[in-house]
């Protein structure tokens, strides 16, 4: 079952601009990921929050965590064209068997037109 | 280079025609684990492995078989493949259970006719 959700679906903006998508979970966490994936391509891994962070930051992009909110950004700033993926945001769940899965939302859409 | 392999990257089959995806990693994770991407459904993972011979279901196993017998190999078997699996796949590793950032291999496209 889905964890994550991400907001919006689809998302187009300008090259330059920022772009800043959302997602919200369900249940307690230990962390947050985000992934990117090139049309038809596998997932890259761009960043991961812990619980107990409330920002992290990686070149353009910056994460927040809410945990009382169950909630998590990702902002892109001075978008590119190259920054045209989808981009999905992962949570991990305690399974039945003692492990952490992580599960991922479906994801918003990004394109960004030169 | 670190990476996950899959094989074959594209597969078109018949309806009960036995077929396995293989896949594997070169960065001694202990963790691997088989997705599969479907048009508004996202990824959903199928199966998962923690380590050598401890494998166990993920959300939508039914109709798929895996093995972990080496480290390194995570196969995933189709035993009788149906329309419905017709899906893009994914493998993934990471160094140990899910709560680590994920590997991903470049995808199988299957198509089952």
């Amino acid at each position: 079952s889905q964890q994550g959700e991400e907001d919006p679906q689809a998302l187009s903006i300008q090259e330059g601009e920022n772009a800043t998508m959302n997602c919200s979970y369900k249940t307690s966490i230990n962390n947050l990921q985000w992934y990117r994936q090139n049309s038809g391509r596998g997932l890259v891994h761009l960043i991961l929050i812990r619980s107990n962070e409330r920002e992290k930051h990686s070149g353009r992009l910056r994460v927040t965590l809410d945990t009382s909110k169950k909630s998590s950004s990702l902002l892109i700033t001075a978008s590119r064209a190259a920054d045209t993926a989808s981009y999905f945001c992962a949570t991990d769940k305690l399974s039945g068997a003692g492990s952490y899965q992580l599960t991922f939302g479906k994801g918003t859409k990004l394109s960004v037109i030169p | 280079e670190a990476q996950v392999t899959q094989n074959p990257r594209y597969l078109i089959t018949v309806t009960g025609k036995k077929l396995t995806v293989t896949c594997s990693q070169n960065m001694n994770h202990e963790y691997m684990s088989w997705y599969r991407q479907d048009p508004g459904l996202g990824l959903r993972q199928i199966y998962y492995s923690m380590n050598v011979e401890v494998t166990d279901k993920g959300d939508v196993p039914e109709g798929y078989k895996v093995s972990r017998k080496e480290k390194r190999n995570f196969p995933l078997i189709l035993e009788s493949p149906s329309p419905n699996q017709t899906s893009l796949y994914f493998c993934a590793s990471s160094f140990a259970s899910g709560t680590y950032e994920q590997y991903f291999g470049p995808g199988t496209r299957l198509t089952v006719t």
